[in-house]
């Protein structure tokens, strides 16, 4: 199975700050990466597919970058709805379609 | 508007069975493979099993093969997890999901998520 890691685990910003998150495949998955978002007590919601792609109806702060084994996912402009935890997938060799352990989004 | 919603969840002693369900509306439920993810308590997000549109093939997690089914009516618009010999690790947020237009197991739309508890 491909391992999905992400880093950091956590972090703190303040709003209007610039955010960027790390995730990193154990081989190569082409551009097969998908990011959602995750508030408390809900739903993941995607947010970028196939790496670069955004969702419609997701704001343009929202970025996705990278292919290979190496990607990002910034926010340019880090707003109050922003502060949530975050996950990468990789949907190239499934089953099963792992996911990174996440990235916690606080405000400093 | 597309809607999924999950029922069947609920407290369950170790070794014992539940069946959740997932109520899907609002697209065509007979054209989309559809999945089941679990969230533990506090931890990240664990796929756990995926049916195709027809039900010609399921596939499952290592950690729940041989105990959990997933099986789906086209007709009624419904996905169905069986979970049986049911362990405290089990123990979660379990979310349906549907694919998305954009390719197998990129999820657009997802279930508000029912908790299983499973403890003596």
């Amino acid at each position: 199975d491909i391992q999905m890691t992400q880093s950091p685990s956590s972090l703190s910003a303040s709003v209007g700050d610039r955010v960027t998150i790390t995730c990193r495949a154990s081989q190569s998955i082409s551009s097969y990466l998908n990011w959602y978002q995750q508030k408390p007590g809900k739903a993941p919601n995607l947010l970028i597919y196939a790496a670069s792609s955004l969702q419609s109806g997701v704001p343009s702060r929202f970025s996705g970058s990278g292919s290979g084994t190496d990607f990002t996912l910034t926010i340019s402009s880090l707003q109050p709805e922003d502060f949530a935890t975050y996950y990468c997938q990789q949907s190239y060799s499934t089953p099963p379609a792992t996911f990174g352990g996440g990235t916690k989004v606080e405000i400093k | 508007e597309v809607q999924l919603v999950e029922s069947g969840g609920g407290l369950v002693k170790p070794g014992g069975s539940l069946r959740l369900s997932c109520a899907a509306s609002g697209f065509t439920f007979s054209s989309y493979n559809m999945y089941w993810v679990r969230q533990a308590p506090g931890k990240g997000l664990e796929w756990v099993s995926s049916i195709s549109s027809s039900s010609s093939y399921t596939y499952y997690a290592d950690s729940v093969k041989g105990r959990f089914t997933i099986s789906r009516d086209n007709a009624k618009n419904s996905l169905y997890l069986q979970m049986n010999s049911l362990r405290a690790e089990d123990t979660a947020v379990y979310y349906c999901a549907r694919d998305s237009d954009y390719g197998d197991y990129v999820h657009d739309y997802w279930g508000q998520g029912t908790l299983v508890t499973v403890s003596s």
